[in-house]
């Protein structure tokens, strides 16, 4: 397996602009997670998925952020309109339902996003 | 999720072990204890997850002691290339919804030559 894949790996644009993140998990696993991470607040979880469905987005840090799980292949995140302040690097992460605890998650490339 | 604290940075040298400790006096009864690795422009990587006594992989061992309220990560005979940042979590996904699950800080390993 590829791994988890993400696209774009680099993404700048401007201040206003739509920006939408794209993941594809490891084939067969349950949970997809998105993160962000940044030097000030580390690495945050922004949703997850269980089976396509969101189960828990209170780490969106508001409406402008939203993500979908079309498919079992597929996850976007997408920020409208996009601000300086969302530059980081974002993750997605995939792991298998079954596992306990927080489970054994992983992680894609990231995206690092650059608003100006 | 149970709120860990860990050192901000250890170094040490080639061939030697490294220890980190990560204390979590809130852990509850269903929580596990999940470490992860990040090198510089990667996603975190897995390394170990265990609920009680100890746990051994083919690249680290977990030690934690009865009571559950610490952990220590053992990295057996470090490298150059285990220089990264590791990170301690404490909890359990089904709980984890609506906690704002964050990796924090992670503790800074710089294996030295």
């Amino acid at each position: 397996d590829a791994g988890v894949i993400q696209s774009p790996r680099h993404e700048v644009t401007e201040m206003g602009q739509e920006v939408t993140l794209r993941c594809k998990p490891i084939s067969g696993h349950d949970y997809l997670f998105w993160y962000r991470q940044t030097m000030m607040r580390g690495l945050e979880l922004l949703i997850y998925f269980n089976n396509n469905v969101p189960i828990d987005d209170s780490g969106m840090p508001e409406d402008r952020f939203s993500a979908k799980m079309p498919n079992a292949s597929f996850s976007t995140l997408k920020i409208q309109p996009s601000e300086p302040r969302d530059s980081a690097v974002y993750f997605c992460a995939s792991s298998f339902d079954s596992t306990p605890g927080l489970g054994e998650q992983y992680f894609g490339p990231g995206t690092r996003l650059t608003v100006t | 999720l149970a709120k860990t604290t860990q050192p901000i940075s250890m170094d040490s040298y080639e061939g030697q072990e490294v220890n980190i400790t990560c204390s979590h006096n809130n852990i509850a009864t269903n929580d596990y204890i999940t470490w992860y690795q990040q090198f510089p422009s990667q996603g975190p990587r897995f390394i170990i997850q265990g609920y009680k006594t100890k746990v051994t992989n083919e690249v680290a061992s977990l030690f934690i002691p009865a009571d559950r309220k610490s952990s220590t990560l053992s990295l057996p005979r470090v490298s150059l290339s285990d220089t990264a940042v590791y990170y301690c979590l404490v909890g359990d996904i089904v709980r984890a919804a609506g906690n704002k699950l964050t990796f924090g800080g992670g503790t800074r390993v710089l294996v030295k030559p």
